[in-house]
This record gives structure tokens, sequence and C-alpha cells, in this order.
């Protein structure tokens, strides 16, 4: 079973759109979450952080379920500027070397 | 604070050459990192540093060497460069254990 998995779009949707983004990880262990965000060969910028109790920044909700080992990112009224991959990390605290990566989830925001 | 830099931006190797991909961070983060991402793959870890003077293996560390000698600099070594290395090679960084990392600009490298 993959560590950390996600949808593998792409996901096509119009402006103002809102889009959710899912991923599951394995390790019960895994100590913090993160979104984040890759521009097309560029290197991967933090997004936000997925708190235990959720959390919101403007537009972008990221919400935690440990029990069933979930994370989620909500984007609302989608702009042209979030086309981009969005990628889901855990970390499962023991040390820098336990960051686990998922593939990544496409984003294309259209007019 | 100019965060984490890589040099070169681009690099195209022959078989069989060695070169040096410098990493630098002026952030006074402990922990290092480096990664490299292909297509389909996402990304992976080669090595990976907690301190100065410490360094440790990740996912995929044959070819590879590091170093730190310094907090700032964490240079990843190809010993002789193979096809199967082409790849884009980024830097990272962190304040700890349970957090962020930072991630420099990459390093696409080219192996013919």
């Amino acid at each position: 079973r993959k560590e950390v998995e996600q949808d593998p779009g792409p996901f096509n949707v119009p402006e103002g759109a809102t889009v959710a983004f899912n991923c599951t990880y394995s390790n019960s262990a895994s100590q913090s979450f993160f979104w984040y965000r890759q521009d097309c060969r560029k290197e991967p910028k933090l997004l936000m952080s997925v708190y235990s109790s959720g959390n919101e920044d403007g537009r972008f909700t990221a919400q935690l379920n440990r029990a069933s080992q979930y994370i989620s990112l909500l984007i609302r009224d989608s702009k042209l500027s979030d086309s981009a991959t969005y990628l889901c990390v855990v970390n499962i605290g023991v040390g820098q070397g336990n960051l686990i990566f998922g593939k990544g989830t496409k984003l294309s925001v259209k007019p | 604070n100019a965060g984490v830099t890589q040099t070169p931006k681009f690099q195209v190797l022959k078989t069989g050459q060695s070169m040096t991909l410098q990493c630098a961070q002026d952030m006074n983060h402990e922990y290092m990192s480096w990664y490299r991402q292909d297509p389909g793959m996402g990304l992976r870890l080669i090595h990976y540093s907690v301190g100065a003077g410490i360094t440790d293996q990740g996912e995929v560390p044959n070819g590879y060497n590091v170093s730190r000698s310094t907090t700032e600099d964490f240079p990843l070594r190809l010993l002789s460069a193979a096809p199967s290395q082409t790849s884009v090679y980024f830097c990272a960084s962190s304040p700890g254990t349970f957090y962020e990392q930072y991630f420099g600009p990459g390093t696409r490298l080219t192996v013919t």
C-alpha cells in the first residue's frame, strides 16, 4: 500500500468553482501534515499546514481526520492562478527523513 | 533572506562524469534534505541531515554522496553520472522534525 495517496486528477474546473482534493496516509504514527503547491517546472511551496481542528487561510480550508487517516483541501472561488499541482505531505516524525510526499493532484482552472 | 539557494540551475553531464550540486540556506535551519523528482514518481528522498556533521540515507541514495560541514551548506555529489540520474534535484531545509520544509529552485540535470 502506498504511504500517501492522492486523487490522480487532473481536475479541470471553471473560474469561481469550489474544488476539493483528498489524501489518505497509511502510517498511523504520522505527526504533522501539510499541503504544498507546485507550479510547472518550479519548486514545491508550502500552501498550508493542516491542524487537527482544521484550519482556513482565505479561500483555502484544510481538514484532518486522524481516525480515518485522511486529509482534505478545499479551494473556494477558484482563480486562474490556482492552476498548479497540489502535494499532500505527511511527516511520521522520526526526523527529516520521514517526510512523505504524495505524487500530487493537478488542478487546471479555466476561464 | 535568500532562503534556500541551489547552483547550478541546469547541467548536462556525460556518463561517468562527476559533479557537485550546491545547496545553501541562510535561515539557520538544522535539517536539510535532497530530493529528486521524476515524472510520475513524485519527490523521492536521496539523503538528509539533521545537523552539521550528521547525515543519513533516504529512499534512493545509491550513486550520491553528501556531507554537512556547516549548518548552511549541504552539497550533493554525483560520483559517476548515469543516464538514470537525469532528473530535477531539489534541496530543502526545515527548522525542525515536525516542521514544514522550504525548497530551493532546483537543478535540472541531464546525463547523456
